[in-house]
């Protein structure tokens, strides 16, 4: 069971540049999301799935997008990086029912954008 | 609007003492709220979880929570802290959507 995996681990753009963090996960959980994490801001969600076929905002959605065409499989794509987008990324998987809602985290992906 | 505030940036404590981490939490409905633990470098590890039911729930490594609804608090408390309890602890809330709220953390330095 490898859980929730990330990659890359760390990752280097241009401004400009686009690029496609990967999140997968072997738990069969309905529910994925995507956060960034800020020195000072905690963790904030940037989108969210509920199934496949299924994505919805988050806190902070812009200039990044999602799509779900597997249970397992949510990447998130950054269209055209800036350096405000420099920041830790962690991908989080759940079952959405009420009792057993607990997210697993997965490693992380330290970008930087220059 | 949902949010969580954790109101100590640091909170120190010595090995062997009781320690406690502070969250306040506001929803509209039912809240579910959470407590993870996060090491230096690692993601997010789940601690404990208030859904329904008693107001004290206990969860990994000996920590447990107090859900205050009259203060909407969610207290994370420990008896004694060890030196490996260091690292930083965030709470987190979920109402009615699928949309988490977490606060900006609270680093715990257990001293030896």
């Amino acid at each position: 069971n490898a859980g929730v995996t990330q990659t890359p681990k760390f990752q280097v753009l241009k401004t400009g540049q686009s690029m496609t963090l990967q999140c997968a996960q072997d738990m069969n959980h309905e529910y994925m999301s995507w956060y960034r994490q800020d020195p000072g801001m905690g963790l904030r969600l940037i989108h969210y799935s509920v199934g496949a076929g299924i994505t919805d905002q988050g806190e902070v959605p812009n200039g990044y997008n999602v799509s779900r065409s597997t249970t397992e499989d949510f990447p998130l794509r950054l269209l055209s990086a800036a350096p405000s987008q420099t920041s830790v990324y962690f991908c989080a998987s759940s079952w959405t029912s009420g009792e057993y809602n607990e997210q697993f985290f997965g490693p992380g992906t330290r970008l930087t954008v220059l | 609007a949902q949010s969580v505030a954790q109101p100590e940036d640091q909170v120190n404590v010595a090995e062997g003492n009781p320690l406690t981490v502070k969250c306040t939490y506001s929803v509209s409905g039912n809240p579910y709220l959470f407590w993870y633990v996060q090491y230096p470098n690692r993601g997010l590890q789940f601690l404990l979880k208030y859904i329904t039911g008693d107001n004290l729930v206990k969860g990994s490594y000996g920590f447990e929570a107090e859900f205050n609804k009259s203060q909407t608090s969610f207290h994370l408390k420990k008896p004694s802290a060890l030196v490996s309890d260091s690292a930083l602890y965030f709470c987190a809330v979920r109402s009615g959507t699928y949309k988490y709220i977490f606060g900006t953390g609270t680093r715990l330095k257990v001293l030896a």
